[in-house]
């Protein structure tokens, strides 16, 4: 079993939807998350961190759920722009090693 | 800023040759990270160099060597490529190991062995 896990996905919405990932992580002392997106086999760039009060950026909200371990991401108003995988990021083993879920993959059409 | 430069981008190795995919980056981290990504298996940790001077094996080692050459440059060496070796390999590098920070990417290599 990994140690982060995610739904593959494809998720298919229309343009303006609202769409949520979820990834569970199986490591209880992990401090540090993140969410990563990737285009086309392009490298992985920092979406967002994920801190335990929750945080916003625009469109895109993350959380943290350390009672039943895992983090989301909302993702508001979709745009075509949004298609892409999104990659979490907890960590191995309390040895702080990020270690990533297998992607989501979104597909907003028109 | 340059940030993580990685070569090369595109390699085709015949079974049992052997390369060494180069990794430097200009930020000072003391991290540095070779990830291999297959379809649907997400990103994979190699190796792991969390200083200069130290290199740790991560979750798909086999087949594979890497050095730390100084704090800028991390080097994987496939000393007999094999076709399960087909992927794509990105270098990563953060600031350091003491706790999960982000990290910063390579713009990744596309191996292929024959």
């Amino acid at each position: 079993r990994k140690e982060v896990e995610q739904d593959p996905g494809p998720f298919n919405v229309p343009e303006g939807a609202t769409v949520a990932f979820n990834c569970t992580y199986s490591n209880s002392a992990s401090q540090s998350f993140f969410w990563y997106r990737q285009d086309c086999r392009k490298e992985p760039k920092l979406l967002m961190s994920v801190y335990s009060s929750g945080n916003e950026d625009g469109r895109f909200t993350a959380q943290l759920n350390r009672a039943s371990q895992y983090i989301s991401l909302l993702i508001r108003d979709s745009k075509l722009s949004d298609s892409a995988t999104y990659l979490c990021v907890g960590e191995s083993g309390g040895s702080y090693i990020p270690t990533f879920g297998r992607g989501t993959s979104l597909i907003v059409h028109p | 800023n340059a940030g993580v430069t990685q070569t090369p981008k595109f390699q085709v190795l015949k079974t049992g040759q052997s390369m060494t995919l180069q990794c430097a980056q200009d930020m000072n981290h003391n991290s540095m990270y070779w990830y291999r990504q297959d379809p649907g298996m997400g990103l994979r940790l190699i190796y792991y160099s969390a200083s200069e001077g130290t290199t740790d094996k991560g979750e798909v080692p086999n087949g594979y060597n890497v050095s730390r050459l100084n704090k800028r440059e991390f080097s994987l060496r496939l000393e007999s490529a094999a076709p399960s070796q087909t992927s794509v390999y990105f270098c990563a590098s953060s600031i350091h190991r003491e706790s999960n920070e982000k990290l910063f990417f390579g713009s990744g290599t596309q191996l292929s062995v024959l």
